[in-house]
Formats: C-alpha cells, structure tokens, sequence
C-alpha cells in the first residue's frame, strides 16, 4: 500500500529542545517537501528536495534543518532557534510537476 | 515567488446551498491546483488546471481557470454535510505556494 508516513502524530516539546519529524514515503517520488500550517491559515513551505543529498530553503526557513541521506526518507529537525514552532506540520511528496501527497501531519506543540 | 489571495476566508452555508471560493492573483500562474483538507485531516489534491479558461468538473464541483490565468474559482452545487472542510488553492510547478483557504461549514 503506497503512501506518505508521517510520526509522531502529535509532539511535544520543550523550549530549548531541539526534536526531530520523521517522513517516509514509498511512493518513489524524487521530489519531497515539509509545510507548516497555523490555525486558520494556509499552507507555507519550509524546505524541498528534489533529490537525494539536495535540498532548498523554501520561505519559512529559518530555524529548521533537513537532510535527504535516502530517497524515500525526509526527516524535518525544528531547533530552538525557531522561535513559534507549534504548530501542524506537513510533508508531501510527488515527481514532476504532478499533484502533490501529503503525509497525515505531525502536530508539534511547545511547552 | 508568486502570489495567490484566497477569498472568502470563511462560509456557512445551509445544506443544499451553493459554495464558491476564489482564488486570485496579481501575476499570470503556470497553474492550478485545488485540495480538500478535512478538519483536523491533511490536505487531499482535488484538480490541477493549466489552460487558460479551462473548466474541469467532478460531480458537483466544478473549476474554472481564468482566460488571463489570474483566477479561479471552485464551484459546489447543492452543498452536503461532507463537503465540510477547509478548500485550498496552490500554484507553482514543483513546491507549491498555497492560498490562505476557505473554511466552508455547512449547516444540515
């Protein structure tokens, strides 16, 4: 069954800790990418990969790392230098310019 | 990047009522894409258009792209309590810069 997984489904943190959102897909899409969304508003980018071992900042980020060591794995590190980071995060991924899919969401909270 | 305002922000419809968002821009967009986020759910692609007044139906939506390709619209007919959720627009042809939504409640 293909799809896009995202865990946890909900976090929490710490201030002052660094914590780590997990995505994997078995779709094998060459393009990945890590939205947040804040109550009531839409969708903004964080960071894409387009391939393995290439990533690039998308328009929210700072205060975020990712890596792309696989093809199907996109993990999202929030550190403390993100200032607001509760949030609902998404990962998606698709190949081309083709729809995009998204994983369930992990909600992260600080507390 | 480009831009897309999303309007309205919020709608509360009887059931059976009709719903329509919009989604506009200030530039010419290589695309659209519409998705369906249900509360508390992830977004779910709905269409993608591309052609300059393209208009695309499923069942009771139906979508239109803009003849200059600087708006469109998502049409329901008939509202039904599962068409709750929040309705988002997106353009761009890898990483998407979406719309601000449009939160559609409808009352049965």
């Amino acid at each position: 069954d293909g799809g896009i997984t995202q865990s946890p489904k909900y976090l929490f943190r710490k201030e002052g800790q660094n914590v780590t959102l997990s995505c994997e897909q078995n779709l094998n899409h060459d393009a990945m990418y890590w939205y947040r969304q804040d109550p009531g508003q839409g969708l903004r980018l964080i960071y894409y990969s387009q391939i393995v071992n290439d990533f690039q900042k998308g328009d929210i980020a700072e205060g975020y790392s990712v890596s792309r060591e696989k093809k199907e794995s996109f993990p999202l590190t929030v550190t403390s230098a993100q200032k607001n980071p509760t949030a609902f995060y998404l990962c998606a991924s698709n190949e081309g310019a083709d729809t995009q899919y998204f994983g369930p969401g992990t909600r992260l909270t600080v507390l | 990047g480009q831009q897309v305002m999303q309007i309205p922000q919020y709608q509360h419809v009887q059931e059976g009522e009709d719903f329509t968002t919009y989604c506009n821009s200030s530039t010419t967009l290589s695309n659209i894409q519409w998705y369906k986020q249900r509360p508390g759910g992830h977004p779910v692609f709905l269409i993608q258009l591309v052609k300059s007044g393209e208009v695309k139906k499923q069942k009771r939506l139906t979508f239109q792209f803009g003849e200059a390709k600087k708006n469109s619209s998502l049409h329901i007919t008939a509202t039904q309590t599962t068409d709750v959720g929040t309705y988002f627009c997106g353009t761009g042809r890898r990483a998407l810069t979406f719309g601000s939504g449009t939160r559609l409640q409808v009352q049965p």
